[in-house]
């Protein structure tokens, strides 16, 4: 198993520019998550969703956007690129019975200029 | 892969000792915690979790220990090795979209 999936690994935006982060993971994990972690923060929800065509806000998701329309696949949509937005992007996923504990992809690390 | 948190407090502990990383949590309603571990330029890993009923649970080299009445988890790593040195960040969490990390801690290992 592959586990969870994100590209790209790296990128670098100018102000403005839109992208789109991709993650899929192969578990058939019901629930999925996106991640910011900034130097020497934790890491902090953007969006999360349970289940295909559920999406809901976490605590930061203020110039993202998601979409759930598999159960494999969770892109983040960043529409209008901020320095702000700098960050590396963790992607995750479990199953909501049992555990909490996520499964993460390796990251993809952003920056905006 | 740069590392993330280059501002984190670090423990530096000598091969083959053992490491104590401590977390205070937030929430005294928080029922169950993990420790993740994360090495430079990788996603967080598993490394243990404990539910708030418990007091002590123990893995393989490792053991996490919950004290409810300060609000205090420690993470022991026994017989620390090179392979050990990342950062350990503990998660407290309220509900499945209600996990709260910590900032983390560098483990470094002296040989």
């Amino acid at each position: 198993n592959a586990g969870v999936t994100q590209t790209p690994k790296f990128r670098i935006l100018k102000i403005g520019q839109s992208m789109t982060l991709q993650c899929t993971q192969d578990m058939n994990h019901n629930y999925m998550y996106w991640y910011r972690q900034d130097p020497g923060m934790g890491l902090k929800l953007i969006y999360y969703s349970v289940g295909a065509g559920i999406t809901d806000k976490g605590e930061v998701p203020n110039g993202y956007n998601v979409s759930r329309s598999t159960t494999e696949d969770f892109p983040l949509r960043l529409e209008l690129a901020a320095p702000s937005q700098t960050s590396v992007y963790f992607c995750a996923s479990r199953n909501p019975g049992g555990n909490y504990g996520y499964t993460f992809g390796s990251g993809t690390r952003l920056t905006v200029v | 892969g740069e590392s993330v948190g280059l501002h984190l407090p670090t423990l530096s502990v000598q091969e083959g000792d053992n490491s104590i990383i401590n977390c205070a949590y937030s929430n005294s309603a928080s029922d169950y915690f993990i420790w993740y571990k994360q090495e430079s330029g990788k996603g967080p890993q598993f490394i243990i979790d404990i539910r708030s009923n418990m007091d002590k649970r123990q893995g393989q080299r490792v053991t996490v220990l919950l004290n409810k009445t300060v609000k205090h988890l420690s993470l022991q790593i026994a017989a620390t090795q090179p392979g050990d040195s990342a950062v350990y960040f503990c998660a407290e969490t309220l509900s499945a979209s209600k996990i709260i990390f910590g900032s983390g801690t560098r483990l470094s290992i002296r040989p």
